[in-house]
Order: C-alpha cells, then sequence, then structure tokens
C-alpha cells in the first residue's frame, strides 16, 4: 500500500544536526512532491518546506532559510530532511507528508508516522 | 504569507451534536483549503481537499463549505471518533495551517 515510513526519534545537543528520513513505498516516487511539516509539544502544525522529487528542488519558508537541506535519493524513493544548527525549540515530531497534486489541490494525502527530535543539553 | 485564522480553538460537544469550525484566510486562496484530523499522539490525516471534496475514508457526516475567503467544516450526528483536532490548511501558497480546534467532549 502506499505508505511514507520515516527513521526512528533522536536525541541532539543544542547546536548539533540531525537528518531525518522519509522512505515512499506504494506508488510512482517521482511524481508526487514531499513536505517536511513539524509540531512542537502540544502545538500546531508548522511547514518546513517541500522537495520536488522529480528534480530535487526545494522551497523553504524564510524562517528556516540556511538551517534546513532537504534532499531525495530516487534509487531508492527516500527523502531526507536535515536540520542545523538545533536550538531547544526545534524540539518537535517531524512529519513527511506527499503533496497529493491536482487531483487533491495539492492537500497533503498520505503522511509519515512522524519523527520526534529531541534537543536538550 | 498567506494567514490562516481558525475558530474556535476548542469546543465541547456531546454524541450526536452538530458541530462547525470556522476557517479564515487573509487572502484569496480560491478552493485550496483543505482540513485534516488528528488523533492524540497520531499523524494528521487528509480529511476534505478542495474545499468541499471528502477523501474516500470521511463519513458523509462530514462536510466542508467555502464562501469567498472563509472557510467552515461541518460534523454532523458527532461520533464518539470524531472526538479530534481540526485542521485547516491552505495549499494556494506556501502551506500554511490554522491553529487548530479541538473538538472533546
Amino acid at each position: 500500500q502506499v505508505q511514507l515510513e520515516q527513521s526512528g526519534a533522536e536525541v541532539k545537543k543544542p547546536g548539533a544536526s540531525v537528518k531525518v528520513s522519509c522512505k515512499a513505498s506504494g506508488y510512482a516516487f517521482t511524481k508526487y512532491g514531499i513536505t517536511w511539516v513539524r509540531q512542537a509539544p502540544g502545538q500546531g502544525l508548522e511547514w518546513m518546506g517541500w522537495i520536488s522529487t522529480y528534480n530535487g528542488n526545494a522551497n523553504y519558508p524564510e524562517k528556516m532559510q540556511g538551517r534546513v537541506t532537504m534532499t531525495r535519493e530516487t534509487s531508492t524513493s527516500t527523502i531526507y530532511m536535515e536540520v542545523r544548527s538545533l536550538r531547544s525549540d526545534d524540539t518537535a515530531v517531524y512529519y513527511c507528508a506527499r503533496r497529493g497534486g491536482d487531483a487533491t489541490e495539492d492537500a497533503l494525502d498520505i503522511w509519515g508516522e512522524g519523527t520526534l527530535v529531541v534537543v536538550s543539553s | 504569507d498567506i494567514q490562516m485564522t481558525q475558530s474556535p480553538s476548542s469546543l465541547s460537544a456531546s454524541v450526536g451534536d452538530r458541530v462547525t469550525i470556522t476557517c479564515r484566510a487573509s487572502q484569496s486562496v480560491r478552493r485550496y483549503l483543505n482540513w485534516y484530523q488528528q488523533k492524540p499522539g497520531k499523524a494528521p490525516r487528509l480529511l476534505i481537499f478542495g474545499a468541499s471534496n471528502l477523501q474516500d475514508w470521511v463519513p458523509s457526516r462530514f462536510s466542508g463549505g467555502a464562501s469567498g475567503t472563509d472557510f467552515t467544516l461541518t460534523i454532523n450526528n458527532l461520533q464518539p471518533e470524531d472526538f479530534a483536532t481540526y485542521y485547516c490548511q491552505q495549499s494556494f501558497d506556501n502551506p500554511t495551517f490554522g491553529q487548530g480546534t479541538k473538538v472533546e467532549i
């Protein structure tokens, strides 16, 4: 079935980097873009950026520019998101989600289970 | 960035009630408005896309409406499994989400 499988929880110290993976299966990988969304404890959803799995082009919100990089590996249908210079307020569950494209007005129709990243000294 | 203002932030309801959640966009998003349901400890799930189109798994007691920059999610005959947090999201531009509405007993 169509699914996104994410890597496991991480604990990092402030200033470190984290790289989270998201492996897609059950559909044509390069046909749909992938968005990353995070959710701090008890908070709402925040867009972290998205990547075209077709050509690797990525787009990030201004507040994350320079600290986040999204890449993809077409041979394994895997997307990666790296966040650098981690701060305590980066503590959150990070989700990857598939952009459904024209069929769903670009809604996020498939979600990974989430990866908890804890930033603590 | 397009701001999404969702209200209320929480509401109390009973099984069988009718519930309406509102989302207002700071500018036109046409019909690029989506709703998600999230239960504790779980990832969000797409409920409605394009303002009023239900995903396959969604029962018909859910409906979405639109009027200009105002959007609504209505749940008729609220069921126990509907108690969750609901988010609106615009996909017209770089995605932004509403603050969420927690529907609780």
